[in-house]
């Protein structure tokens, strides 16, 4: 069975200084998708990130980027610059390509990240 | 461009009791999916609609149940209400087509049983 781990419970930044949230997951699938979400205090889970398993190149947007290993199975979501709107739970989240038709994704137990000004 | 829509955003049920959520997808999408998030978890995927039908189910038992409307609206029903069915709620939508795995979720509904 798929899974996937976040071993930070909380984590915090100074404004303007850069953060990596860890993520790890296990799966015998070779095509897949990755994600980050964030979800507010305000509950709407919104997209931050997203990486395909069959391209090598790590995704980013904007101050958002991922180190992508598909050996170690590990997918961290790097925040540069940090601003006090980051500040929420992320969330990392797996399909497997044969399933993300069904929008069955696979979430972790969460992040949550704090700002200080 | 309207997102996803959920309601109620908040209720509360007694255990035994029967409760009902509504979805509305994201406009030009025509699938859903119900997420269970239960106080800071990650949310569990209960199941997804398409054309009308259950297309996916997750680890949940019979006393969850859906439904998907001919306008792509859907509902979420569970039954029989325990004090562990307490949880966030989502629903997100997506274009069943679509085979890049993204979902556009709602705010979800808050449901509180004593």
């Amino acid at each position: 069975a798929q899974t996937v781990t976040q071993s930070q419970p909380e984590m915090s930044v100074q404004e303007a200084e850069t953060v990596t949230l860890s993520c790890t997951y296990d799966t015998s699938e070779s095509d897949y998708y990755l994600f980050w979400y964030k979800q507010p205090p305000s509950r709407q889970m919104i997209l931050v990130i997203r990486q395909e398993a069959y391209k090598q190149q790590n995704a980013t947007e904007n101050r958002f980027s991922v180190n992508f290993q598909k050996a170690a199975k590990s997918f961290s979501l790097k925040i540069s610059d940090s601003q006090l709107g980051d500040a929420a739970m992320y969330f990392c989240a797996y399909t497997a390509s044969s399933s993300s038709n069904t929008g069955k994704l696979i979430f972790g137990q969460g992040t949550t990240l704090q700002v200080k000004p | 461009d309207a997102g996803v829509t959920q309601s109620p955003t908040h209720l509360i049920k007694t255990r035994g009791q029967q409760v009902t959520l509504r979805c509305s997808p994201k406009s030009g999408h025509d699938t859903v999916s119900w997420y269970q998030q239960a106080l800071g978890q990650g949310p569990q995927f209960i199941f997804q609609y398409y054309e009308e039908e259950e297309r996916q189910r997750g680890n949940f038992p019979d006393r969850f149940s859906g439904h998907q409307f001919p306008n792509y609206s859907s509902e979420l029903n569970v039954n029989a209400l325990l004090l562990g069915d307490s949880a966030l709620y989502l629903c997100a939508s997506s274009l069943g087509v679509s085979d890049t795995g993204e979902l556009f979720f709602g705010e979800g509904s808050r449901l509180t049983v004593l």
